[in-house]
């Protein structure tokens, strides 16, 4: 099955710095790639995905990398803000892998984000 | 619209009560999902259920008990549950075919304590 691998697990920046997450998963049929950010108490939102035919796609002060030879993926977050926050995780799916639709994700261990003032 | 709510929002219940979890969407989602989620760990997919119909479970224990009465709502049903049962339990949502069916909206999730 899946191994998605997640570093690190805490990282600690100045409001206005950059944050990198970095992923590696091991299945080579995995093709989608989503982030997920969870605040405390609450479930995870999803913030940005990438699809294993798009090497990089960007929102606003997100962005996502993927390198799909390497079998890694990153997240990264420009100017950081304090609510930014919370616990970011990344997962890896086949598309499709139930009959009838939907999909299975493995998620990374998450990575404590924390931005000080 | 990207909204999947979960009630209660919290749940104590003894080891020989019986209660049930409730999730809906209106997304016109066809695939529906259950997770668990300790603390600090990622979520831990439990059951998929697509059309209705449920087509995977990952070795959950039968005090677990899944329904999907319709396209909408998703059941958990809890029965003699263990303190180890304790977490977070979130529900997810997704279409199920097409170039987006593989995108997970997640519910707040219901926390529920175990006594």
């Amino acid at each position: 099955g899946e191994n998605v691998e997640q570093h690190p697990s805490t990282l600690s920046v100045q409001e206005g710095d950059s944050a990198v997450i970095k992923c590696t998963y091991s299945d080579s049929a995995s093709n989608y790639f989503p982030w997920y950010k969870q605040e405390l108490g609450k479930g995870p939102q999803l913030i940005i995905d990438i699809r294993s035919n798009v090497g990089e796609k960007k929102d606003q002060r997100i962005a996502v990398t993927l390198n799909k030879t390497a079998k890694h993926f990153s997240l990264h977050i420009t100017e950081t803000q304090p609510e930014d926050s919370a616990v970011y995780f990344c997962a890896a799916s086949p598309r499709y892998v139930v009959t009838g639709g939907g999909n299975k994700l493995t998620f990374g261990t998450g990575t404590q984000l924390k931005v000080e003032l | 619209d990207t909204e999947v709510t979960q009630t209660p929002k919290h749940l104590v219940m003894g080891m020989t009560n019986k209660k049930s979890l409730k999730c809906e969407q209106h997304m016109g989602h066809r695939a529906m999902y259950w997770y668990k989620q300790k603390a600090k760990k990622p979520p831990e997919l439990m059951f998929v259920y697509s059309y209705e119909k449920l087509s995977i479970n990952e070795s959950v224990p039968s005090r677990f008990s899944p329904e999907c009465p319709n396209s909408s709502l998703l059941n958990l049903h809890l029965h003699a549950l263990q303190p180890e049962d304790s977490a977070l339990y979130l529900c997810a949502s997704s279409s199920s075919g097409g170039p987006r069916g593989a995108t997970q909206y997640f519910g707040p999730g219901t926390r529920l304590t175990v006594l």
